[in-house]
């Protein structure tokens, strides 16, 4: 059964350093999102792509933040400068098309700020 | 997209169905009812969604009251893999890019 998938793991990085986390969503899927999950807290949403654009994204996406979809398979979240409060889980998810309701979660990158 | 209320928790006996409940009232017509669980930090899993008619798949069944005020997630034989925080959440198929709006969810313990 085809998965979304992610990578690394598990990041750790220093404050100000920039992170590029990895994301290959199902291969005939055309939306595509980013969330966040800090822990013991709710599953944010940061932004959604289509079409090799952002469509929307949340109030926590701000300039320091950028996403990519480089080839025909992988999407990225590239943060610019770390904060220590960005430290979280990072979900990707992917689906499938208009049609579709359903959206398929990665197993998600968690992300250590130090 | 309209606001939910699940109650913090609940559990449920190996093998006995599983029935969490969701409030919705300010619904509105145009939105569906899906839900979603999340495993232990793993990444939020589908389950169902619905509309108005009731819904039944592989995993689970959906129960739509008439007024579309509530619904109730029934998992019909409980396992403990399916320990988790389970979210209802309420959106329009129609509006924006379908992006999830989770709420703290309901977290259902199996108990053996």
């Amino acid at each position: 059964e085809p998965e979304v998938t992610q990578t690394p793991s598990h990041q750790v990085t220093q404050m100000g350093q920039e992170v590029i986390l990895r994301c290959v969503p199902i291969s005939n899927h055309l939306y595509f999102y980013w969330y966040r999950q800090i822990l013991g807290q709710k599953v944010e949403f940061l932004v959604s792509f289509y079409n090799n654009e952002i469509s929307e994204k949340s109030e926590i996406f701000d300039d320091q933040f950028s996403v990519e979809r480089p080839d025909g398979s992988n999407f990225t979240l590239k943060i610019r400068s770390t904060k220590l409060e960005d430290s979280a889980m990072y979900f990707c998810a992917s689906r499938r098309g208009p049609s579709y309701n359903e959206q398929f979660f990665g197993p998600g990158t968690r992300l250590t700020v130090l | 997209d309209a606001k939910t209320t699940q109650p913090p928790s609940m559990d449920c006996a190996e093998g006995r169905a599983a029935n969490l409940p969701c409030n919705h009232s300010t619904i509105s017509g145009n939105e569906y009812v899906y839900w979603y669980r999340q495993i232990h930090s793993q990444g939020p899993q589908y389950i169902i969604h619905g509309l108005k008619n009731n819904e039944t798949n592989e995993m689970a069944s959906l129960i739509i009251t008439e007024d579309r005020k509530s619904s109730t997630l029934i998992l019909p034989h409980a396992t403990l893999r399916d320990t988790a925080v389970y979210y209802c959440i309420v959106r329009d198929s129609g509006a924006g890019s379908y992006q999830l709006t989770f709420g703290k969810g309901t977290k259902l313990s199996v108990i053996p």
